[in-house]
């Protein structure tokens, strides 16, 4: 599948504070996904959105699927040092294939 | 909560040799996919099966790479001959697709396997 526009490509956070990143795409999906890949282990589903403007939560995360339908951003609130990880969005399309994002790496501001 | 199973986590071996790597989809889902990982590409769609079909394995090298599922809960990926820009994490994903849009559910990821080619 096509590559996403992932952004930032990286980010360094202090506990507490809100990230926040976002996709974009040249094409509209019918769905979009956020996954969250720890070191050595395969991605893990973290919010799946179905509709456009949906604003959907989980926990501290916070993700919408933009109206346009080419885009989505994911918000993590107060965050904590478990955070830290590689997050990927995904687009779907009604052939069931996901195109991925190049993901944002997520560190602890030392 | 139901995994997507990889086998197996690891494998090392001397280019030339055959590889076979192994996934159990979850219990139910009718969508396997094959992904590999590098840093340089990052996620790639190597092969997709819907109700054990094959329904594209456009990404895949087809000299060498060839995917199967042998029954609903087996899907295999082999390599042969190997060699060593093969070397990658290769990941099994399961879903569950059906008409509509609200009954796709979205795919889930086993832990894959680190594949190294010497």
């Amino acid at each position: 599948g096509q590559q996403l526009n992932q952004s930032p490509q990286s980010m360094f956070i202090q506990e507490g504070e809100d990230v926040s990143m976002n996709c974009t795409s040249s094409s509209i999906f019918n769905t979009w996904l956020w996954y969250k890949q720890d070191p050595g282990e395969g991605p893990v589903l973290l919010i799946a959105l179905y509709k456009a403007g949906e604003l959907t939560s989980n926990g501290r995360l916070t993700a919408q699927f933009g109206i346009t339908r080419k885009d989505s951003f994911l918000n993590i609130s107060a965050s904590i040092p478990s955070d830290v990880g590689i997050y990927f969005c995904a687009g779907r399309s009604n052939d069931y294939k996901l195109s991925f994002g190049a993901g944002t790496t997520v560190t602890v501001r030392a | 909560d139901a995994r997507v199973t990889q086998t197996p986590r690891h494998k090392v071996t001397e280019m030339g040799q055959e590889v076979t790597m192994r996934c159990q989809p979850i219990l139910g889902h009718n969508t396997v996919f094959w992904y590999r990982q590098t840093m340089m590409q990052g996620l790639e769609l190597l092969a997709y099966f819907r109700n054990r079909a094959p329904l594209d394995d456009s990404g895949m090298p087809k000299d060498r790479f060839s995917a199967e599922m042998p029954d609903a809960t087996l899907a295999t990926l082999k390599i042969q001959p190997s060699e060593p820009r093969d070397s990658a994490v290769y990941f099994c994903a399961s879903g569950l697709s059906g008409t509509g849009i609200y009954s796709n559910q979205p795919q889930h990821f086993g832990d894959g396997t680190r594949l190294s080619i010497l």
